[in-house]
């Protein structure tokens, strides 16, 4: 079965530094997403993205945030200066349609850890 | 403001038992309600998803309940097994929304032999 994949799994930086995060989505997918979960918390909205533009953002994704789909396959989300509160584990998701029903599939995640 | 509000918090269950996950919400335009299992450190994997027309919606030992006049949804696992141990988590989708999801914080089961 197709399933979304995300790399790296675990990834540790020092304050400051940018990190990017890759997701590959389903592949007839059309409308992506990231998420993130701090620890111990629920999971947040941060962006979604179609038809290679941002189609909603939460408050949380600030300037600090960017999305990319720099090919057909990948799809990124980058930290340009990261602070100790973005360690959590960051989920990227995808959709096949514009159907509000249609189901999401998440990746496995990756942890960001913030030193 | 648009909540999402699950309970109980956690609930131990002897394997082969029933269990039931209330959750309540207050999102508005309401879209659809969706039901996730989320093992540790994975990510979510869909369950069921009821749109406000639908009343309750099965997959396998997992039925979704909803009453959009109440603003509440349940989650029955039937005959529970070890692999049901997960946090489960109720997601309510606006209106207007493609994925800004409300999440709620979820319900941890543990079923214990």
């Amino acid at each position: 079965e197709p399933e979304v994949t995300q790399t790296p799994s675990h990834q540790v930086t020092q304050m400051g530094q940018e990190v990017i995060l890759r997701c590959v989505p389903i592949s007839n997918h059309l409308y992506f997403y990231w998420y993130r979960q701090i620890l111990g918390q629920k999971v947040e909205f941060l962006v979604s993205f179609y038809n290679n533009e941002i189609s909603e953002k939460s408050e949380i994704f600030d300037d600090q945030f960017s999305v990319e789909r720099p090919d057909g396959s990948n799809f990124t989300l980058k930290i340009r200066s990261t602070k100790l509160e973005d360690s959590a584990m960051y989920f990227c998701a995808s959709r096949l349609g514009a159907q509000t029903t249609d189901t999401q599939y998440f990746g496995p995640g990756t942890r960001l850890t913030v030193l | 403001k648009n909540q999402v509000e699950q309970s109980p918090q956690s609930l131990i269950i002897l394997e082969g038992k029933n269990c039931t996950l209330q959750c309540n919400y207050t999102v508005s335009p309401f879209s659809n309600l969706r039901w996730y299992k989320q093992d540790t450190g994975r990510g979510p994997v869909s369950l069921t998803i009821m749109t406000f027309s639908e009343n309750t919606k099965s997959n396998g030992r997992y039925t979704a309940t909803l009453d959009a006049d109440t603003k509440q949804s349940s989650l029955h696992i039937t005959a529970s097994q070890l692999s049901d141990s997960a946090s489960y988590i109720c997601v309510v989708s606006l209106t207007d929304s493609w994925g800004k999801f409300q999440f709620g914080a979820g319900t941890q089961v543990v079923v214990t032999p």
